[in-house]
Order: structure tokens, then C-alpha cells, then sequence
């Protein structure tokens, strides 16, 4: 499946680094996701976008800001982590009620 | 906040047997999906129910939406390794502008002994 698209797959970074996720979907769908899954947790909404408007913010700390500069893409900026943030970052789009993920990217906090 | 609760966590079966997830939420839901993630992967969509008591089936898969659309189960009859993963569902609501908010639970890992 290629529609959401994440890079990178993999990502290692210190405390003190800023680093960025990237989500693009080739769908045509109006709507973005940024989810957090973390072992022994269900999956957390972070941001919605939807047309290229935030209209969705789930008390998510500052240190993570969205990005969102058209429709197909979406990125995720990231500074001053802390090691809990360490999980898998799923992007997903809609074009109604069915989302579509992508494969995510594996986040380790150092 | 909407709180969606989901039992069991894990679900060891043999192959061939019944398997069944159950999810309950805390308030009345719009709509309900369900999502399968496999061992290492993305979650996939399965499908939605929106009418309270809905019923839909997909091959050995049975979908049902509680009468009071607070509650729904997966049944997967005569499971088979392929089945492995974890099974999610999420209530949907509208959260504007052509955005659907989902509240998951937590899973139900289903490992299938062959």
C-alpha cells in the first residue's frame, strides 16, 4: 500500500535535538491525522488537520508542532523530546469517516 | 472525555476455533469502526457500523453495533493463522470541517496456534 507514505521509517535522537516527520498521501483525501502508539496504550490523536486547518489539538506538549502546507502534506516538528516520547508516530488521512494510515515511524528518545 | 474500553487485551486460540473482541464506550456513539494491525505494521480499516443493531459480515468476520450504539463485538468464526494481529475498535465523531475524530481502545492481540 502506497496512499500514506512516512519518512523516515526509523529515527533515533537525543534530548536535545530537533528533528522532523514527514506524511504525504496520495489519496485526494481533505483530512489529516497525527497519531501516538506506545506499548500498552491505545492509539492517541495528537492533531487533526482538515484543509490544511488545525481543528484539532489534544493537549499534545509543546515540544511537538504540526505542519501542514497543503493537503497531501502533513509533518510532524519535533525539540527538546523527552525518553516517554519514545513510540510509534502513525499518520493517517480521510476523505470521510474511514481512515487511512501510514506505516509509521519508530521514534526512539535518547 | 469519550473513553472507549475494550476486553479481552489478549486472546490465545488454536487454529480453527472461534474468536470474538468486545468494545463498550462510556458515551452514546456516532458511529463504530474496526481496525486489524498486524505484528509489526499499520492499522487497516475493516469497516464501520452506524445504525444502532447493525449486523455486517465479511467472509468469517461478524460485525455487530449494540441496540443503544454504545457498545459492539467482532466474532471471527473458524480462525486461521493469516488472522493474526491486533483488532481495534474506534468511535467516530465528527470533528469538523470534514475531519473524523477517533477515540480507539486499547486492542485485542489475537495469536492463533497452528
Amino acid at each position: 500500500e502506497t496512499g500514506v507514505t512516512q519518512t523516515p521509517r526509523h529515527l533515533v535522537m537525543g534530548m536535545t535535538n530537533k528533528k522532523s516527520l514527514k506524511c504525504e498521501q496520495h489519496l485526494g483525501h481533505n483530512a489529516m491525522y497525527w497519531y501516538k502508539q506506545s506499548a500498552k496504550k491505545p492509539l492517541e490523536l495528537m492533531f487533526v488537520y482538515s484543509l490544511e486547518e488545525r481543528v484539532e489539538n489534544n493537549s499534545v506538549p509543546s515540544r511537538f508542532s504540526p505542519e501542514c502546507p497543503n493537503s497531501s502534506h502533513l509533518f510532524l516538528h519535533l525539540h527538546t523530546l523527552q525518553p516517554e516520547d519514545s513510540a510509534l508516530y502513525l499518520c493517517a488521512s480521510s476523505q470521510e469517516n474511514e481512515q487511512y494510515f501510514g506505516p509509521g515511524t519508530r521514534l526512539t528518545v535518547t | 472525555g469519550q473513553q472507549v474500553m475494550q476486553i479481552p487485551q489478549y486472546q490465545h486460540v488454536q487454529e480453527g476455533e472461534d474468536f470474538t473482541t468486545y468494545c463498550n464506550s462510556s458515551t452514546t456513539l456516532s458511529n463504530i469502526q474496526w481496525y486489524k494491525q498486524r505484528p509489526g505494521g499499520h492499522p487497516v480499516f475493516l469497516i464501520q457500523l452506524v445504525k444502532s443493531g447493525e449486523v455486517k459480515k465479511q467472509k468469517r468476520l461478524t460485525f455487530q453495533f449494540g441496540e443503544a450504539k454504545k457498545n459492539s463485538s467482532l466474532h471471527i468464526t473458524a480462525t486461521q493463522t493469516t488472522d493474526v494481529g491486533t483488532y481495534f475498535c474506534a468511535g467516530g465523531s465528527p470533528s469538523g470541517a470534514g475531519s473524523y475524530q477517533l477515540t480507539f481502545g486499547k486492542g485485542t492481540k489475537l495469536s492463533v496456534i497452528p
